[in-house]
């Protein structure tokens, strides 16, 4: 049964480049959810998407897009990238509310020069 | 406002030795959920256990254990016998439950670092 897979494993973009990270959900889950993890920090919430809309969102600009398709798969789009979104950007599924838990993915790793 | 606090943020043990990872949070919510996650150097968030705010009883899985204490918001795991295969970052994290959605917050996370 395959986990969460997130497309590319690394990235190098040039400051202000965009950037488009892909998540392919656990089966059977259907609400995907993005995080930013700095080094050495905990993840922070991007946002969440259920039914192809966003869900919620955390305190991100409006630079951090994304996209959730009919299969449940979604994407994270970075426009006018800044050195400080260099990251592990980290992509979870789950069933519903996810009150039960999230299964994550092993993340991109985004460098931005 | 919602925060999970994790003071410690490097912990480092000799096999076999008992460890607490500790944990602290914030919320209004009578509603919540509490989770611990473990992240290896592969970047991975391994899910480790969730506990409902209504369910105040302990948990012990193997070696893992769980102490939840409302009384003073509390999350507390302890890996008893610990080995070297526990070296990671543990995070703690909260969910509440009455939002449009459920995003985690993650405290800073402990790194642990088990030597032989």
């Amino acid at each position: 049964d395959a986990g969460v897979t997130q497309s590319p494993t690394h990235l190098i973009k040039t400051r202000g480049q965009q950037v488009t990270l892909r998540c392919s959900p656990k089966s059977g889950h259907d609400t995907v959810s993005w995080y930013q993890q700095a080094l050495g920090q905990g993840p922070q919430f991007i946002f969440q998407y259920y039914e192809e809309e966003e869900r919620q969102r955390g305190n991100f600009p409006d630079r951090f897009s994304g996209h959730q398709f009919p299969n449940y798969s979604s994407e994270l789009n970075v426009n006018a990238l800044l050195l400080g979104d260099s990251a592990l950007y980290l992509c979870a599924s789950s069933s519903g509310q996810g009150i039960y838990g999230y299964t994550f993915g092993s993340g991109t790793r985004l460098t931005v020069v | 406002a919602q925060k999970v606090t994790q003071a410690q943020t490097e912990i480092s043990v000799v096999e076999k030795e008992d460890v607490t990872l500790d944990c602290v949070y914030e919320t209004r919510d009578t509603t919540y959920y509490l989770f611990w996650y473990k992240q290896p150097p592969s970047g991975e968030l391994v899910f480790l256990i969730r506990r409902n705010s209504f369910d105040e009883q302990n948990e012990i899985s193997g070696r893992y254990s769980w102490n939840f204490q409302k009384s003073t918001s509390s999350f507390n795991f302890t890996i008893t016998a610990s080995q070297v295969v526990d070296s990671a970052v543990y995070f703690c994290a909260l969910s509440e439950a009455n939002q449009a959605g459920t995003a985690l917050i993650f405290g800073k996370g402990t790194t642990l670092s088990v030597s032989s």
